[in-house]
């Protein structure tokens, strides 16, 4: 099974700061990787597909990049709304896995 | 507007069954792979299941297999997912989500299970 560590776990920011997490994969998953955003009480949204795709109606903040087993997720500015959990996916093999999440805070 | 809507969740004693559903509208059903995906309380997100358009494969996580099973119902547009033998680390909210092009682009609201004496 492919593991996926996200860090850091809690991220603790200002509005209007750049957020930068990170995603390691125990193997290489090529570009086979997501990032979802999940706000509490909410299901995940679906952000980044194939690394460095943003989804249909994600704001251009966003941006994802890497590949192999190193992938990180960029938040331009922070906007109150971006304030979330944000899990990465891997698609590697059928059999999917979520990284553990990194939670983005208000400082 | 692509909607998922689960059900069938609930209080169920160790060993038990339960039977979710997942009603879908607002796409053609029949040209998406479907999901679930379930969360413990306070945890984070874990793969379950996943099954074709025709039901032409189905995939398990290890620490459901054997106990879960997957299936659809492309005339009702609903997806279903069968639990036996459930545990208390079965406890969790379940989502199902729609896959395009391998990713989980729409999700429900999910349902709870909870499993306990």
């Amino acid at each position: 099974e492919i593991v996926l560590t996200q860090s850091p776990g809690t991220l603790s920011l200002s509005p209007g700061e750049r957020a930068i997490l990170s995603c390691r994969a125990s193997q290489s998953v090529s570009s086979y990787l997501a990032w979802y955003q999940q706000r509490p009480g909410q299901p995940p949204r679906l952000l980044i597909y194939d690394a460095s795709k943003r989804a249909t109606d994600i704001p251009a903040r966003f941006s994802g990049s890497g590949s192999g087993t190193d992938f990180t997720l960029t938040i331009s500015s922070l906007e109150p709304e971006d304030f979330a959990v944000y899990y990465c996916q891997q698609r590697g093999t059928w059999r999917n896995t979520f990284g553990q999440g990194t939670r983005v805070e208000i400082k | 507007e692509v909607q998922l809507v689960e059900s069938g969740g609930g209080l169920v004693k160790p060993g038990g069954s339960l039977r979710l559903s997942c009603a879908a509208s607002g796409f053609i059903f029949n040209s998406h792979a479907m999901t679930w995906v379930r969360q413990a309380p306070g945890k984070g997100l874990e793969w379950v299941a996943s099954i074709g358009i025709s039901s032409t494969y189905k995939y398990y996580a290890d620490s459901v297999k054997g106990r879960v099973t997957i299936f659809r119902d492309n005339s009702k547009n609903s997806l279903y997912l069968q639990m036996n033998s459930l545990r208390a680390e079965d406890t969790a909210v379940y989502y199902c989500a729609r896959e395009w092009n391998d990713w989980f682009d729409s999700w429900g609201q999910g349902t709870l299970v909870t499993v306990s004496s």
